[in-house]
């Protein structure tokens, strides 16, 4: 089965602070995506960041950057110089195939605070 | 472009009640999701389906039904609604069920149950 888990449930900083939020997956297929979604205040869950398990290279995007590490089953996803527009709940999700298409599973999500 | 659009925004039904709740998406995507997302647990899938006239259930069906009939609209059902079902429902759309293809988020159902 898979499985996400995101330990940090709610995550303080101050404004210009990096944040890392973490994230751990579990599962027995070796072919696979994981994502990171943001939920804003708003409530719509808007797309962030991809990464296929075969590709292990960090990247940096802007502000944000990826460490997907297939040896600990970890996709930790940082915010370099944090902005209180980056508040929200961010999730981790994983994408395997199944018989009925792909299948997404998500964490249970990291609210993010950034304060003045 | 709209994206992908949630009728009704909130609703507070009584146990026993029934509605519907129609997404529809202008995308041109085969596959559309009903999830529900509680406090502390995360998105679960309802129900899915991957093309027009063809729907699967997901993680938590029971208690709900769903249909396609058209490709752009995709209706969620309570029949008998229960306060258990007390939760915020998102649709989503895809344009294949590639591994790699993100979903797409409507902005949400809050329903209320009493």
């Amino acid at each position: 089965a898979q499985k996400v888990t995101q330990a940090q449930t709610e995550i303080s900083v101050v404004e210009k602070e990096d944040v890392t939020l973490d994230c751990v997956y579990e599962t027995r297929d070796t072919t696979y995506y994981l994502f990171w979604y943001k939920q804003p205040p708003s409530g719509e869950l808007v797309f962030l960041i991809r990464r296929n398990s075969f590709d292990e290279q960090n990247e940096i995007s802007g502000r944000y950057s990826w460490n997907f590490q297939k040896s600990t089953s970890s996709f930790n996803f940082t915010i370099t110089a944090s902005q209180v527009v980056d508040s929200a709940v961010y999730f981790c999700a994983l994408s395997i195939l199944t018989g009925g298409g792909n299948k997404l599973t998500f964490g249970t999500g990291t609210q993010l605070k950034v304060e003045l | 472009n709209a994206g992908v659009t949630q009728t009704p925004k909130f609703r507070v039904l009584k146990t026993g009640q029934s509605m519907t709740l129609l997404c529809a998406q202008d995308m041109n995507h085969e596959y559309m999701y009903w999830y529900r997302q509680d406090p502390g647990m995360g998105l679960r899938l309802i129900h899915y389906s991957v093309g027009e006239g063809t729907t699967a259930k997901g993680e938590v069906p029971d208690g709900y039904n769903v249909s396609r009939l058209k490709k752009q609209n995709f209706l969620l059902g309570l029949e008998s609604a229960a306060p258990s079902q007390t939760s915020v429902y998102f649709c989503a759309s895809s344009p294949s069920l590639g591994l790699w293809d993100e979903q797409y988020f409507g902005p949400g159902t809050r329903l209320t149950v009493t």
